[in-house]
């Protein structure tokens, strides 16, 4: 079956710029959650979507935001970029308790 | 201090050696342990998953959770040259926290043929 599909896999945007990403989960998946990669900072959480509704939210700033549709697809967006933005954003989803399953991620670099 | 602890490595060992990961948390709390490895320019990839204190054996891969001293494991049994990756540790509350997950840093691991 399909995994967790992310697109795109590279953007180059510059300082200032919004920039909207994708996650498709996999099929039957209903929650969704995002996390930012950094070599300095690691995996960090930023927020997690069940049924459309926001359950979690990591400690970043106002500027990052998300949202889930119905067919359980999700969008992150990220406004007034900053070059510290430049991270892997990853993707994952969830059926039940036994882990989530990651995407392949969008590298974001921010110029 | 951070919530979870792991050494970054790099760790070398040759093939075929036994490889013990290691990482330690604070947070009593946590009751969900995963196991990542995750390969350059890709996603994390769930190895290993448990929610009890003890031993989870799936082929050559063993999770280790001591709930009682905050210290998890995981060992790699004969360890080959496809297993160079970066392994990450990663744990959970639960449906309290919906489940977000607290990384480690990883530790990069290196399989020398």
């Amino acid at each position: 079956k399909a995994g967790v599909t992310q697109t795109p896999r590279y953007l180059i945007k510059t300082r200032g710029q919004q920039v909207t990403l994708s996650c498709s989960p996999i099929s039957g998946h209903r929650s969704v959650s995002w996390y930012q990669q950094t070599p300095g900072q690691g995996l960090q959480f930023l927020f997690e979507y069940f049924s459309e509704t926001q359950r979690n939210k990591g400690n970043f700033p106002g500027r990052f935001s998300g949202r889930q549709f119905s067919n359980s697809r999700s969008e992150m967006n990220v406004s007034t970029l900053e070059l510290g933005d430049s991270a892997l954003y990853l993707c994952a989803s969830r059926i039940n308790t036994d882990g989530y399953t990651f995407g392949s991620g969008t590298r974001l670099t921010v110029v | 201090q951070k919530e979870v602890e792991q050494d970054p490595g790099p760790l070398s060992v040759p093939e075929g050696a036994i490889v013990s990961l290691n990482c330690t948390y604070s947070n009593s709390a946590f009751q969900y342990f995963m196991w990542y490895r995750q390969y350059s320019r890709k996603g994390p990839e769930l190895l290993m998953y448990t929610y009890s204190s003890g031993n989870k054996e799936d082929g050559r891969f063993t999770a280790q959770v001591d709930k009682s001293s905050k210290y998890i494991s995981l060992f790699i049994r004969d360890s080959q040259p496809s297993d160079s990756a970066t392994y990450l540790c990663a744990m959970s509350e639960g449906p309290q926290s919906s489940y977000k997950l607290i990384f480690g840093s990883g530790t990069r691991l290196l399989v020398r043929p």
